[in-house]
């Protein structure tokens, strides 16, 4: 099993719709949660991060933790073509200072 | 520019050669972390440093490979003898000091390609 899981997709969405990621851990030890949008041939770049359960919004961007189901999600409202990307979700084990990535789901948002 | 930068960003090798790669952080962040991304998949973490110690080594990083960060500022990512499984991305981040939760800032990568 690895350390984090999501969907490789892909994920179609129309424009102006909401898109929703999702992501499980299997380590309780996490404790900081990320996403990552990586477009093609680029390196990945940081779009949210998420320590506490509950909601954290920032923009069109909504991170939702959700520790006890150890469950990450991440929704993009009124989705444009611009996001139509690879997401990827890390773990943190803060300890041992270490970041496990998931393999990515790739959205797509048609016009 | 005052990112993570990466040289050189491609590298083309026969089977058998050594390679290094370089990293320079952002200023004054002292953590700065190496990972490897094959196609389809998420960055795989390979090392740690904290200022000039490796603090932490994947399973995943043979013999073959020796990371350095000698004065705590640009690091290198050495693979010696480089195998044809060796091809992939190459990703440096780093991250500044004090922050309980970390946020790392990638480097654009250096893709290798060994023939």
């Amino acid at each position: 099993q690895k350390e984090v899981e999501q969907n490789s997709g892909p994920l179609s969405v129309p424009e102006g719709a909401i898109a929703s990621l999702n992501c499980t851990y299997s380590d309780r030890g996490s404790q900081s949660f990320f996403w990552y949008r990586q477009y093609s041939g680029k390196s990945p770049e940081l779009i949210m991060s998420i320590y506490s359960n509950g909601d954290k919004e920032d923009g069109r961007f909504t991170a939702q933790l959700n520790k006890a189901s150890q469950y990450v999600s991440l929704l993009i409202r009124d989705s444009q073509p611009s996001d139509s990307a690879t997401y990827l979700c890390a773990a943190q084990i803060y300890n041992f200072n270490k970041f496990y990535f998931g393999s990515g789901t790739k959205l797509n948002v048609k016009p | 520019d005052t990112g993570v930068s990466q040289n050189p960003r491609h590298k083309i090798t026969k089977r058998g050669q050594n390679v290094t790669f370089r990293c320079d952080p952002i200023s004054e962040h002292n953590r700065l972390y190496w990972y490897r991304q094959t196609l389809g998949q998420g960055p795989e973490f390979l090392t740690y440093f904290q200022n000039e110690a490796q603090l932490e080594k994947s399973r995943l990083l043979s013999d073959r490979f020796s990371a350095e960060r000698p004065k705590g500022s640009f690091s290198t990512l050495e693979i010696q003898r480089t195998e044809q499984g060796d091809s992939a991305m190459y990703l440096c981040a780093s991250s500044p000091k004090g922050q309980s939760q970390e946020t790392q800032y990638f480097g654009p990568g250096t893709r290798l390609l060994v023939l």
